[in-house]
């Protein structure tokens, strides 16, 4: 199966510290990768759309200039949680799109998980 | 937009048979996913419906009815390692996924 790894897997930081979160997909190239938060106890939350060569598309609520996302090669997208707060640790996973062969459907594939504590 | 449905709980014993059901409306279907996620790690990839019908892979089984906005995902033989969220996904013509609320699975001996 596929592999997509994130770094790190887990951060501690203090208040108005930026972290920032790799994620890699290590056996296919992915144009498109996503980036998702999760709080306990509820489900995924997509946050952003990440799009290798331009510009990320973020969904409704989620600031642009607080979590900056950098697809920089097809392997390769980060996000950058800028001034991290409290109310910003959650669990952050992303996931990176495999495009179909044959006609088969795109499939995600998930990292790890990077657990964000700010103190 | 998504709407998601699925139940938040459920127990089952090791052995049996578990039927975890998924109702969703949306605007722009491109299939539904179910993904299984054990606590604390990031969710897997368990099965893929686009086409009305069942899907049969080893003891787990998934199925469309897009007419309904209906799906299900079947654990049988379950084991103690099935204990684990499941995850119920609307994929969008952009190959966006919108996932339900997760159905937390307690299998007990």
């Amino acid at each position: 199966g596929a592999v997509v790894s994130q770094h790190p897997s887990w951060v501690i930081c203090k208040s108005g510290t930026s972290v920032k979160i790799e994620c890699r997909s290590l056996d296919f190239q992915a144009t498109t990768m996503f980036w998702y938060r999760q709080f306990p106890k509820q489900s995924l939350m997509l946050m952003a759309t990440s799009n290798e060569g331009s510009k990320a598309t973020y969904e409704q609520g989620v600031e642009k200039d607080k979590f900056l996302i950098n697809h920089a090669s097809l392997t390769l997208s980060t996000l950058t949680v800028t001034s991290a707060h409290p109310e910003d640790s959650s669990f952050y996973i992303c996931s990176a799109r495999r495009e179909g062969l044959a006609g088969a459907t795109d499939t995600q594939y998930f990292g790890p998980g990077t657990r964000l504590t700010v103190l | 937009g998504q709407n998601i449905d699925q139940p938040t709980e459920m127990t089952a014993t090791e052995g049996a048979i578990v039927q975890i059901n998924c109702t969703y409306q949306t605007s722009g279907f491109n299939g539904l996913f179910w993904y299984q996620q054990h606590a604390g790690e990031a969710p897997t990839f368990l099965s893929y419906n686009v086409l009305d019908g069942l899907e049969e892979k080893g003891r787990f089984s998934s199925f469309l009815s897009r007419s309904k906005g209906y799906s299900y995902l079947l654990l049988k033989e379950l084991q103690m390692k099935d204990s684990a969220s499941y995850l119920c996904a609307v994929g969008n013509a952009g190959n966006m996924l919108t996932f339900g609320g997760g159905t937390r699975l307690m299998v007990k001996p």
